[in-house]
């Protein structure tokens, strides 16, 4: 039973640059959330997708989107790129309804320079 | 704003004793929560879930809710070395909020 898969691993990109990120949830959930965890800290929520749509959305700019395709799978896109934007990008998959347990994936590295 | 409160440790616990992790919580109308674990360089892992006051164990975890007072802990017993890690506190909020509200972490040593 394949966990949540997350693409690329790592990226390094230079600021004012555009990244997309990826993930695959969990086999039999339809719901993806993503988060961004900088060093030291605790994963910060970004947004949350089911049934395609962002269904809820936390403290983040205009600059943060993202998708979900009818597989379930999802991907977060951010333009303008900070140096600020350094951390880890973590998603998460859950079944909605089953108490909303969520399962992270290993995570993207991002490094803006 | 809402919060999740933890203590970041470290926390230093001989091997064989009992890790206890404790968390706070600004929200009343939290209803699920969680404890994930973080090794050095990896993804949170979860650990366990829970959902109504008092207790629930699995395996060498045990973890307690106390949603009068506004805490839910996490014990280990028996610790080992391979616990040392940053245990994370997550909560989902009240008011139809979806996703996890993370507390900072505490970084638990386990000294062999």
């Amino acid at each position: 039973d394949a966990g949540v898969t997350q693409s690329p691993t790592h990226l390094i990109k230079t600021r004012g640059q555009q990244v997309t990120l990826r993930c695959s949830p969990k086999s039999g959930h339809d719901t993806v959330s993503w988060y961004q965890q900088a060093l030291g800290q605790g994963p910060q929520f970004i947004f949350q997708y089911y049934e395609e749509e962002e269904r809820q959305r936390g403290n983040f700019p205009d600059r943060f989107s993202g998708h979900q395709f009818p597989n379930y799978s999802s991907e977060l896109n951010v333009n303008a790129l900070l140096l600020g934007d350094s951390a880890l990008y973590l998603c998460a998959s859950s079944f909605r309804g089953e108490g909303e347990t969520q399962y992270f994936g290993p995570g993207t590295r991002l490094l803006v320079l | 704003q809402k919060e999740v409160e933890q203590n970041s440790g470290p926390l230093s616990v001989p091997e064989g004793a009992i890790a206890s992790l404790n968390c706070t919580y600004s929200d009343r109308g939290s209803q699920s929560f969680f404890w994930y674990r973080q090794y050095s360089g990896k993804s949170p892992e979860l650990i366990m879930s829970i959902y109504s006051n008092g207790d629930k164990e699995d395996g060498r975890f045990t973890a307690q809710l106390n949603k009068a007072s506004q805490y839910v802990s996490l014990l280990i017993r028996d610790s080992q070395p391979s616990d040392s890690a940053t245990y994370l506190c997550a909560v989902i909020l009240g008011g139809g909020a979806d996703g996890l509200t993370f507390g900072k972490g505490t970084h638990l040593i386990i000294q062999p």
